[in-house]
């Protein structure tokens, strides 16, 4: 069975900074791509970052380039975002994803269950 | 363009039929996936491509495409369809708004 376990949430300063973790089980992760994808309370879905199997292609969205770092370690099945210079539009909940690809459509076939973040002073 | 453009809300009967639509550019050439978010829970894929269901997807559910839109369609709706159903390109990059289903 699939999991994802997502952990390292929390609430913070603006400015400040938070690494999210995610544990993955249930399959070979090092296969695949993974993502994170958030959402602001009572709004809809942002992809906010993905990562190659390898970890040699990371992929931004514009409103988090240069600020956020996604990057994995293969070895211990984990997946991680660092969030920097933290602004109260970043506060949502964090989902991790396992990606699959089916020719050239990609989807995300797992999510965990979320990490909620809180920028506020 | 990339936006994907849902309508906010739509209803239905239940045991009827209902379509939830995505409209956008990219979907001229591409299809999009659907995801399926009840309240305090993390969304579940439901559609894929042209028209695939994940293991554990109730066959009610079926996705389609015409021009630069694509539609997910429940044919007979159930009481636990009733939730937020958002429509994402094929890059998994971009996410439509959302639509929020109600079954009457």
């Amino acid at each position: 069975e699939v999991q994802l376990l997502e952990s390292g949430g929390g609430l913070v300063q603006p400015g400040g900074s938070l690494r999210l973790s995610c544990a993955a089980s249930g399959f070979t992760f090092s296969s695949y791509a993974m993502s994170w994808v958030r959402q602001a309370p009572g709004k809809g879905l942002e992809w906010v970052s993905s990562i190659s199997s390898s970890g040699g292609g990371t992929y931004y969205g514009d409103s988090v380039k240069g600020r956020f770092t996604i990057s994995r370690d293969n070895s211990k099945n984990t997946l991680y975002l660092q969030m920097n210079s933290l602004r109260a539009e970043d506060t949502a909940v964090y989902y991790c994803t396992k990606d699959s690809v089916d020719g050239s459509t990609w989807y995300s076939d797992y999510w965990g269950q979320g990490t909620l973040v809180t920028v506020s002073s | 363009s990339s936006e994907l453009t849902q309508d906010p809300a739509v209803s239905v009967a239940l045991g009827q039929t209902v379509r939830i639509t995505c409209q956008g550019d990219s979907l001229r050439s591409y299809y999009a996936n659907w995801y399926q978010q009840k309240p305090g829970q993390a969304p579940v894929l439901v559609i894929y491509g042209k028209d695939n269901r994940p293991s554990g997807i109730p066959d009610r559910f079926s996705g389609s495409s015409s021009g630069n839109t694509a539609s997910l369609t429940i044919t007979g709706a159930q009481a636990e369809d009733e939730a937020d159903y958002y429509c994402n390109s094929v890059d998994r990059t971009i996410f439509g708004g959302g639509t929020k289903l109600t079954v009457l």
